[in-house]
């Protein structure tokens, strides 16, 4: 199946600093990438949608101006978490959608960063 | 009440038995419908698509009940390498809704 990359894979900053998440589609062009969140046993939450091209579509309740969201290219989005706070360690999981010949256009996941906010 | 509702277990069964999930989604909207394994700590990975007319894959098999809004999954003669979190994920609008998961621990 197609590559996803995240990087990095796990980070620890100090309250108030910003961190920068990638997700690279390695072999496929994703016009659409995902971006979700995942506490400690909860399911995944989708946090916004990213179309290369234009401005991230957020999901209610997501703050727009913290999580900021670039898609420059069709095989690399970044999320970008403004003055962290201990409340925004997470998981953060990536997926990019691969349009080519599906009919279901399958999502592939990115490994994910763990980020730790101290 | 949550679009997609699982049991979250967790399910402990012996090795070699039979192990049957169900999830109940409330948007009758929802077009596609999957099952997704994720272990600990990892990114959750596709583990079949499922249809009203049933999908086999191995010693897996998912069904989908549109009139009683509710898919499963079985998994027969379960190995150690089963264990994991198993999500049930729906596609609606473009969106991708994923369940809480149920967790399974198959004992040696």
């Amino acid at each position: 199946g197609a590559v996803v990359s995240q990087h990095p894979s796990r980070v620890i900053c100090k309250s108030g600093t910003s961190v920068k998440i990638e997700c690279r589609s390695l072999d496929f062009q994703a016009t659409t990438m995902f971006w979700y969140r995942q506490f400690p046993k909860q399911s995944l939450m989708l946090m916004a949608t990213s179309n290369e091209g234009s401005k991230a579509t957020y999901e209610q309740g997501v703050e727009k101006d913290k999580f900021l969201i670039n898609h420059a290219s069709l095989t690399l989005s970044t999320l970008t978490v403004t003055s962290a706070h201990p409340e925004d360690s997470s998981f953060y999981i990536c997926s990019a959608r691969d349009w080519e010949g599906e009919e279901y256009n399958e999502q592939f996941f990115g490994p994910g960063t763990r980020l730790t906010v101290l | 009440r949550k679009e997609v509702e699982q049991d979250p277990g967790p399910f402990n069964v012996p090795e070699g038995a039979t192990v049957a999930f169900n999830c109940t989604y409330s948007n009758s909207a929802s077009q596609s419908f999957f099952w997704y394994r994720q272990d600990c700590r990892k990114e959750p990975k596709l583990l079949m698509s499922v249809y009203s007319s049933g999908n086999e894959d191995g010693r897996f098999t998912a069904q989908l009940n549109r009139a009683s809004q509710y898919i499963s999954l079985l998994i027969r003669d379960s190995k150690l390498s089963d264990s994991a979190t198993y999500l049930c994920v729906l596609n609606r609008d473009d969106k991708i809704i994923f369940g809480k998961g149920t967790r399974l621990h198959i004992l040696p």
